[in-house]
């Protein structure tokens, strides 16, 4: 399985971009990169996901790298209730179906 | 549509007694898994079924773990007897095994065991 690191921890003002990074060096090339979050108290929740290509949803947008090395969830305008736990997961989709939630990043949106 | 039921939202229990987690997953979804998790080892992968039969059950701790999926709509983790380690939150999740690893997660059952 391609490992993930991810900052342990990040803050940013309401109503600003949360940029959340995730560095995934030895992902292969059937692999997806997947974000989850998990506020305080409930399941985890799926964001958005993405193989190559730049994918933007009505919650985020991907941004993966050229070289699928690292990726970049982005919170358009941060608001209290996106403060979580986020996870980045790299996986291939089909044929091996485990989905290993590391430690993430705790982020933190402030007033 | 529902989204993923879990029973119940808590439970206190004392140590050696039988505990029995429930789970409806997501209708028309194949897919179902067992997660727990803990502050000190964070959200693990326990066991998972696909059409109703277990593939990997590598996850589950120990013989005291039991889970089951007798029809698509239905499962159950079972610990018996259970211990103070058991302490955790378990979520049960579903996916549409076509939908890849867009997977979907109950509210997720508090036990406490005393």
């Amino acid at each position: 399985d391609a490992k993930t690191t991810q900052p342990p921890s990040m803050d940013c003002a309401e109503g600003r971009a949360a940029n959340l990074p995730c560095n995934h060096s030895t992902i292969s090339g059937n692999e997806y990169v997947y974000w989850y979050r998990q506020i305080h108290s409930q399941g985890p929740q799926y964001i958005i996901h993405g193989l190559k290509n730049n994918e933007t949803n009505e919650m985020a947008s991907l941004i993966i790298t050229e070289d699928r090395k690292s990726s970049t969830l982005i919170l358009p305008h941060a608001t209290l209730r996106d403060t979580a736990v986020y996870y980045c997961i790299v996986r291939v989709d089909f044929g091996n179906e485990k989905l290993t939630f590391g430690t993430g990043t705790r982020l933190t949106i402030i007033p | 549509d529902a989204g993923v039921i879990q029973s119940p939202r808590h439970e206190v229990t004392e140590m050696g007694q039988e505990v029995t987690l429930r789970c409806k997953p997501i209708s028309g979804h194949n897919s179902l898994f067992w997660y727990r998790q803990t502050m000190m080892r964070g959200l693990e992968l326990l066991i998972y079924f696909n059409n109703n039969v277990p593939i990997d059950d590598s996850g589950m701790p120990e013989d005291r773990f039991s889970a089951k999926m007798p029809n698509a709509s239905f499962s159950t983790l079972k610990i018996q007897p259970s211990e103070p380690r058991d302490s955790a939150v378990y979520f049960c999740a579903s996916r549409d095994i076509p939908a890849g690893n867009t997977i979907y997660f109950g509210e997720g059952s508090w036990l406490t065991v005393v």
